[in-house]
């Protein structure tokens, strides 16, 4: 079936600005989570989602930064004023809840292939 | 603040020969889990262990969980050009569901 899908897969954008980055999860997917990479490092934790509410927002850096998923569903991380050090690799990933399970375990996260934000 | 360490941070590898990646971690821990990644794509999950001595095995690819020494190890068996890739391991602190990655381990397989 389909992975877990990002839009755009590349985004430029000047200091200052204002952008979102869009996730589509796994269908039936209720647990969907953010992290950033930056180059030759692992990822780091943003954001949490289980259903519409965020249930863990304490890997957002700073108050520029916000996520929501009004519908359970697709989620938009948005991110206000940029500035050069935003510039990373932005991951999305989806999981079953812990209590559903999964064939690779309760609740193996799997990655979409990211947007890569560039702040100019 | 749980801390991810993996080393090496990066290996050159003979095919044919074995080598072992080393994941530690700094406090108690739900569940481990190992993903790949190949350069400028997404992390694909290899696998996942939940508990003290636990040993998975696809391929040319094991890991096994010692949660006493807060210690993962990837073994990789008669290593080949395919595996070249960037191994992270991943730690779930306490049920949170947000994961704290290691470094990477850059893996370079020469003919």
């Amino acid at each position: 079936g389909a992975g877990v899908s990002q839009t755009p897969s590349n985004k430029v954008t000047e200091k200052g600005k204002y952008v979102e980055l869009r996730c589509d999860p796994i269908s039936g997917h209720t647990a969907l989570y953010w992290y950033r990479q930056s180059l030759g490092q692992g990822p780091e934790f943003l954001i949490y989602f289980q259903g519409t509410g965020a249930a863990d927002d304490s890997g957002l850096p700073n108050d520029r930064f916000f996520a929501v998923r009004p519908e359970g569903s697709v989620s938009t991380l948005k991110i206000q004023r940029t500035e050069r050090g935003d510039s990373a690799v932005y991951l999305c990933a989806s999981s079953l809840s812990r209590e559903t399970g999964g064939q690779e375990g309760p609740d193996t996260q799997y990655f979409g292939p990211g947007t890569r934000l560039t702040v100019l | 603040e749980l801390k991810v360490e993996q080393n090496p941070l990066f290996l050159s590898m003979q095919e044919g020969k074995n080598y072992t990646i080393y994941c530690n971690y700094s406090t108690t821990s739900d569940r481990l889990y190992w993903y790949r990644q190949d350069p400028g794509k997404s992390l694909e999950s290899l696998f996942v262990l939940l508990s003290n001595g636990a040993v998975k095995q696809e391929g040319r690819l094991m890991a096994s969980l010692d949660t006493k020494a807060r210690l993962s190890t990837l073994h990789i068996t008669a290593a080949v050009h395919d595996l070249s890739a960037t191994y992270f391991c991943a730690v779930d602190y306490l049920a949170g569901n947000k994961l704290t990655f290691g470094g990477g381990t850059r893996v370079l397989v020469k003919p």
